[in-house]
Formats: structure tokens, sequence, C-alpha cells
């Protein structure tokens, strides 16, 4: 079966440090990878997405990055973090082709002091 | 782009029925998913639809209408631990999903 890691599951950083989540999936091969933000009683806004290695799609500028170095890891990015990136970031997965699923990472609560 | 709505909160009783409703308008259509999301996790799959019709999976059922951009979760015989958000997301062109902001669901005894 498929599962999905991400860590840390909390994180608490100063503003103007840098930041870097990672997530990794196994047991499954060339799944299109996604990073999320879900800031307090709101809806998740897709930051990013891939579709195989090297290949990134940004959704919504910011100060955020993504890299895809293998196969099944996904890693969110910042050199610099705001006070306004403070949330509950989500790594999901799902498999290439339509009406697949995306399945979620239990997340990172990141807060910026 | 998507733009989805669904009610802010719902509360139902112990054994009863809710029905969450979802409307989208989107320029291209590949699917609605219903997720659900207990308080401080990661959201859950629950249901995909992308004909018209009802889809039922056990104590929950999703409905679709594509003429009318409409969607309903429908939650049978409600258990306290139904009691999180449902948040429905609308495939578009490719692989992205967007996601309506969550109905949060109460249920009291």
């Amino acid at each position: 079966s498929q599962t999905i890691h991400q860590w840390p599951a909390t994180l608490v950083q100063p503003v103007g440090s840098p930041l870097s989540l990672e997530c990794t999936v196994e047991g499954t091969s060339n799944p299109n990878l996604y990073w999320y933000r879900q800031a307090a009683g709101r809806g998740l806004q897709l930051l990013f997405y891939s579709v195989g290695i090297g290949q990134i799609s940004s959704e919504v500028p910011q100060n955020l990055s993504a890299s895809r170095p293998q196969d099944r890891q996904f890693i969110l990015s910042s050199k610099k973090l705001l006070l306004s990136d403070s949330g509950f970031y989500l790594c999901a997965w799902s498999r290439q082709g339509g009406g697949q699923p995306q399945h979620f990472g239990d997340g990172t609560r990141l807060s910026i002091l | 782009g998507q733009n989805i709505d669904q009610p802010t909160e719902m509360t139902a009783t112990e054994g009863a029925i809710v029905q969450i409703n979802c409307t989208y308008q989107t320029s291209g259509f590949n699917g609605l998913f219903w997720y659900q999301q207990h308080a401080g996790e990661a959201p859950t799959f629950l249901s995909y639809n992308v004909l018209d019709g009802l889809e039922e999976k056990g104590r929950f059922s999703s409905f679709l209408s594509r003429s009318k951009g409409y969607s309903y979760l429908l939650l049978k015989e409600l258990q306290m631990k139904d009691s999180a958000s449902y948040l429905c997301a609308v495939r578009g062109p490719g692989y992205k999903l967007s996601f309506g902001a969550g109905t949060t669901v109460t249920v009291r005894a």
C-alpha cells in the first residue's frame, strides 16, 4: 500500500529564518505531488504541484519554492520566512490519470514568531 | 478558474441525516471530490463524482449535477465521530484541485 510521510509535525521559526519541509511517498512510482497551505478556518490553497522529477508548477507568487530531487520526494523551502507564512502545510500525492484522488500527509503546523 | 461555495456550518443530531451542498463555477470540469477533515488533522478522501447521479458508500452518498454545477454530500445515521469539516473540491483542467472553504458539521447527542 502507499504511504506518505511529512515532517516535521510542528515547527516554530523566527521571522527571516529559512524553511525546509520534506515529503516522501512510498509504494508508488511517478506520482503527482502537491503542496498546500491551509490558514486557520480557511480552505486549502494550492502552492505547488509536480508531475515529474524537476517539474514544478507554481500557483501563487510568494517567497516559497519547491523542488523534486527524486521521484517520490517533494521539498518546500523558503530563504526568509514572513509572518504571513504561518499556517498548516500539507503535502499530497495522486496517481497519474483522471479521477485519481489526492491523498494527504499528516501536515506541518508552522508558526512564525 | 473555479469558484466553489458551500455553507460554513451545519448542526445536526446523532442518528439524523445531514446534506451538505456545494455549488461551483468552473472553466473546465473533470470531476468533484469530497474530503473529510477532523480538527487539526489532514483531509481524507470520501468520494468522487464525474458523471451525473448518486454514488453511495455506506453511510455517505454524493450526488452530482454537472448542468447545474451542483453537488451534495449526504451523511446518514450521524455519529459523534462525524463531527468534522467537509471539503468540496473540483478538478479543472490538468491535475489541480480547487477546494471550497469547507463546511463544519457539529453532531449533537
